[in-house]
């Protein structure tokens, strides 16, 4: 176990609506990173948030936002889903120091299935 | 050229042999390499970390990086069916890059 958890653990959606998915990190950890893996694909990294902070974002739309709450607590927020949306969502949380993204601990993921 | 490429295997090893996963990474500047592992529906579970060029032996994981190369490697010893997984090498420098990862098959 590495004491980071996600809700909920899978989810349907139609194309066009909107969806949350939500994480716990460890306490402590400053850092958190979402990833999105399609189906024999590695994690794409969405983006990296520190301290409340989005501090980096990989190659996704706008309509991938996220949040951080200072209880280790964070959202990802996707609007206007479309079919190529269907994944794993993966978030990860580090001790992470001045914003760096090191040794990771990842949730079990939330399995986002949009039709 | 893909930032992180794995071979996708699968890689079938006998039980009891040595199971070698490879990854080269383009970006020169990369500053930390990790191996995670993760079973079918499940989520990436790390198993090393390594920084420096060299080996870094844990039990029976050994990573290898080689910077001058671009080039890190994973050696399973005495590979168990439990072992059975994909493999997936990561590179960090400002952000997190996966490979698409290598399918390992243990066979009894």
């Amino acid at each position: 176990e590495t004491g980071v958890t996600q809700s909920p653990t899978h989810l349907i959606k139609t194309r066009g609506q909107q969806v949350t998915l939500r994480c716990s990190s460890q306490s402590g950890h400053n850092t958190v990173s979402w990833y999105q893996q399609a189906l024999g694909q590695g994690p794409q990294f969405i983006f990296q948030y520190y301290r409340e902070e989005e501090n980096g974002r990989g190659n996704f739309p706008p309509r991938f936002s996220g949040l951080q709450f200072p209880n280790y607590s964070s959202e990802l927020n996707v609007n206007a889903l479309e079919l190529d949306d269907s994944a794993l969502y993966l978030c990860a949380s580090s001790p992470g120091t001045s914003g760096r993204a090191d040794t990771q601990y990842f949730g079990p993921g939330t399995r986002l299935t949009v039709l | 050229q893909k930032e992180v490429e794995q071979n996708s295997g699968p890689l079938s090893v006998p039980e009891g042999a040595i199971a070698s996963l490879n990854c080269t990474y383009s970006d020169r500047v990369s500053q930390s390499f990790f191996w995670y592992r993760q079973y079918s529906g499940k989520s990436p579970e790390l198993i090393m970390s390594i920084y420096s060029n060299g080996d870094k032996e844990d039990g029976r994981f050994t990573a290898q990086l080689n910077k001058a190369s671009q080039y890190v490697s994973l050696l399973i010893r005495d590979s168990q069916p439990s072992d059975s997984a994909t493999y997936l090498c990561a590179v960090h420098y400002q952000k997190v890059t996966f490979g698409t990862g290598t399918k390992l098959q243990v066979i009894p």
